[in-house]
């Protein structure tokens, strides 16, 4: 079955770095693209990053661009976000998100998330 | 960037009820629309894709529809499990957008 388990979530102080993993299982990794979401507590959705399943174009929310970079391992069916110069707005829990190859597929499968918390 | 406006924010209803969430695209998106179901301290999960797919395993008191820029969510008789926070994504461009959420309560 599709497994995608985050980690790497702790609490950070501002201005510090963190990298998430999520490892993926149950599916051809290689074959499908990847994005995180986040959620900071009480709030809604928000996306944060999109790449390719053979990593050739990545994309980014405003808010984090320039701080965040995702990226992936196919051989070790593993995705990244390395992110940088963290705020305290940063503080949520990040999904990652499975789609499929094809124009507009919705985000099918998310794993449990991870949560980040930046704070003094 | 697309906007995406979802209404209500929060409703309150019985089991049984007709529920409708409706959501609004700042631009066309032409079907592109998901639709989410999240409870608290869990994932989302996708109900809907493409506007009115309704996914494998999802009871079908859920449906979607589209009207122009303006996408529905009814659940046709609200089950004890359908307490929860539903979501309205598009996935037209991009730049992904989630719509604010509307939780559904008792």
């Amino acid at each position: 079955q599709v497994q995608l388990v985050e980690s790497g979530g702790g609490v950070v102080q501002p201005g510090g770095s963190l990298r998430l993993s999520c490892a993926a299982s149950g599916f051809t990794f290689s074959s499908s693209g990847m994005h995180w979401v986040r959620q900071a507590p009480g709030k809604g959705l928000e996306w944060v990053a999109f790449i390719r399943n053979d990593g050739s174009n990545k994309y980014y929310a405003d808010s984090v661009k320039g701080r965040f970079t995702i990226s992936r391992d196919n051989f070790k069916n593993t995705l990244y976000l390395q992110m940088n110069s963290l705020r305290a707005e940063d503080t949520a829990v990040y999904y990652c998100a499975k789609v499929r190859e094809v124009p507009g597929s919705p985000f099918d499968f998310w794993g449990q998330g991870t949560l980040v918390t930046v704070s003094s | 960037d697309i906007q995406m406006t979802q209404s209500p924010s929060s409703l309150s209803a019985s089991v049984g009820d007709r529920v409708t969430i409706t959501c609004r695209a700042s631009q066309s998106i032409n079907n592109y629309l998901n639709w989410y179901q999240q409870k608290p301290g869990k994932a989302p999960k996708l109900l809907i894709s493409a506007a009115s797919s309704l996914q494998s395993g999802v009871p079908s008191r859920f449906s979607g529809s589209r009207s122009g820029t303006d996408f529905t969510l009814t659940i046709s008789s609200l089950q004890p499990e359908d307490f929860a926070t539903y979501y309205c994504q598009h996935s037209y461009s991009f730049s992904w957008t989630f719509g604010q959420g509307t939780k559904v309560e008792i």
